[in-house]
């Protein structure tokens, strides 16, 4: 296992167009967690799954935002009528459960640009 | 409202010199703080964390120190080397979302030859 994967790397996509992004994690992890980094920011937090179970959203996942994570295994998290405020980096990171306080590993994240 | 705040936003330092990168925090529920260092086009990598029960954490060239009552954490690098020039954010976790972690906006680190 080479760590959290995440396809495809760049989306470029018109506006108004829907877009889904996939996420592999460590396999033995749990926890999976999908943030969101604009330019000159830190990532964002927007939803935290735990096995299959959506746990936690934030606020910033507006009702255009959905995520999934069938048996909880890989996630996907698809965007319906992009928005060019859209743009961003969308980074997955996965965490075992082991400990309440553990370290997240990062992909290399999503990097949408909505045209 | 920032909860973890990095406010250098750039820093330059000299190659084997000490490199210092500072984080205020707000949340008093924190109680797990982190740092991540990033290149270009690639993600977080996960750099050295501490816990609020300790004040400092060290790993090799990498420390961390925490000032609970001041709200502030710190890394220090040395000596400080060409390849740690990125992007370092500080990340804290704990309270009611406990489980996802809260970003500062990062401070860019250029280590000069």
């Amino acid at each position: 296992d080479t760590g959290v994967s995440q396809d495809p790397r760049h989306k470029i996509t018109k506006r108004g167009q829907n877009v889904t992004f996939r996420c592999d994690p460590i396999s033995e992890h749990n926890r999976l967690y999908w943030y969101r980094q604009t330019l000159g920011q830190g990532p964002e937090f927007l939803t935290y799954f735990q096995n299959e179970a959506q746990l936690e959203k934030s606020r910033l996942l507006s009702d255009r935002f959905s995520a999934e994570r069938p048996k909880g295994s890989f996630s996907t998290l698809e965007i319906q009528r992009t928005e060019q405020g859209d743009s961003a980096m969308y980074l997955c990171a996965s965490s075992p459960t082991r400990d309440i306080n553990t370290e997240a590993f990062f992909g290399q994240g999503t990097r949408l640009t909505v045209v | 409202d920032q909860q973890v705040k990095q406010n250098s936003p750039s820093l330059s330092v000299q190659e084997g010199r000490i490199s210092i990168l500072n984080c205020d925090y707000t949340n008093s529920m924190f109680d797990y703080f982190l740092w991540y260092k990033k290149y270009p086009a690639e993600g977080p990598t996960f750099l050295i964390s501490i816990s609020s029960i300790k004040d400092k954490n060290e790993d090799g060239r990498f420390t961390v120190f925490l000032n609970k009552s001041a709200k502030h954490l710190s890394l220090h690098i040395v000596p400080s080397q060409p390849g740690d020039s990125a992007v370092y954010f500080c990340a804290a976790s704990g309270g009611q979302g406990a489980q996802k972690l809260v970003f500062g906006q990062g401070t860019r680190l250029t280590i000069n030859p």
